[in-house]
């Protein structure tokens, strides 16, 4: 499969726990994005990796939210001290330019 | 004003009807739009993207833009059950030279056989 990958797939935690998921992009993308969805709505930026560097954060990333891609390759995102709010699929999307981006097939997060 | 817009549905359609979905955006500095298929529970999936005024066709599917009335759709003919699912707009804008892509909440398509 050549496609972006994401782990896990679904995730349960309880309120006050950091969680971590992963996300593989398509090999000869060097840009990265990380999404969050929840239902009824569209999916809305948080933040944009180019090779290893962090290029850009939205306000909806808090400071208990942090990401990295060590690298340039597979990207991490974490979320601490979790609460019932941060419910949602978090996706991951990669690209090799500033146009098309390709879809990971997301975590799906329950805190409870 | 939200940035971009788009009727949530669902718009029901009969197989082999034309579907039409349509989705306004505030920013006149977008510069491309895109349009995503995302059935439920899954990811969404790029169907197609357009730059320029006019009509873009790839097989069944048709987006228009009109940026003097920053207005994009997309049409799908001959539909099929297969093309139920919820359609996303995407608008990109440049933002210090970022490619930052805004989503409407997308239209529910639904095909009946």
């Amino acid at each position: 499969d050549t496609g972006v990958s994401q782990n896990p797939r679904h995730k349960i935690t309880k309120r006050g726990q950091n969680v971590t998921f992963r996300c593989d992009p398509i090999s000869e993308h060097n840009r990265l994005y990380w999404y969050r969805q929840t239902l009824g709505q569209g999916p809305e930026f948080l933040t944009y990796f180019q090779n290893e560097a962090q290029l850009e954060k939205s306000r909806l990333l808090s400071d208990r939210f942090s990401a990295e891609r060590p690298k340039g390759s597979f990207s991490t995102l974490e979320i601490q001290r979790t609460e019932q709010g941060d419910s949602a699929m978090y996706l991951c999307a990669s690209s090799p330019s500033q146009e098309t981006q390709y879809f990971g097939p997301g975590t799906r997060l329950l805190v409870l | 004003q939200k940035e971009v817009e788009q009727n949530s549905g669902p718009l029901s359609v009969p197989e082999g009807a034309i579907a039409s979905l349509n989705c306004t955006y505030s920013d006149r500095g977008s510069q491309s739009f895109f349009w995503y298929r995302q059935y439920s529970g899954k990811s969404p999936e790029l169907i197609m993207f357009i730059y320029s005024n006019g009509d873009k066709e790839d097989g069944r599917f048709t987006a228009q833009l009109n940026k003097a009335s920053q207005y994009v759709s997309l049409l799908i003919r001959d539909s099929q059950p297969s093309d139920s699912a919820t359609y996303l707009c995407a608008v990109r804008r440049l933002n210090s030279g970022y490619s930052t892509l805004t989503f409407g909440k997308g239209t529910m398509l639904l095909v009946s056989p």
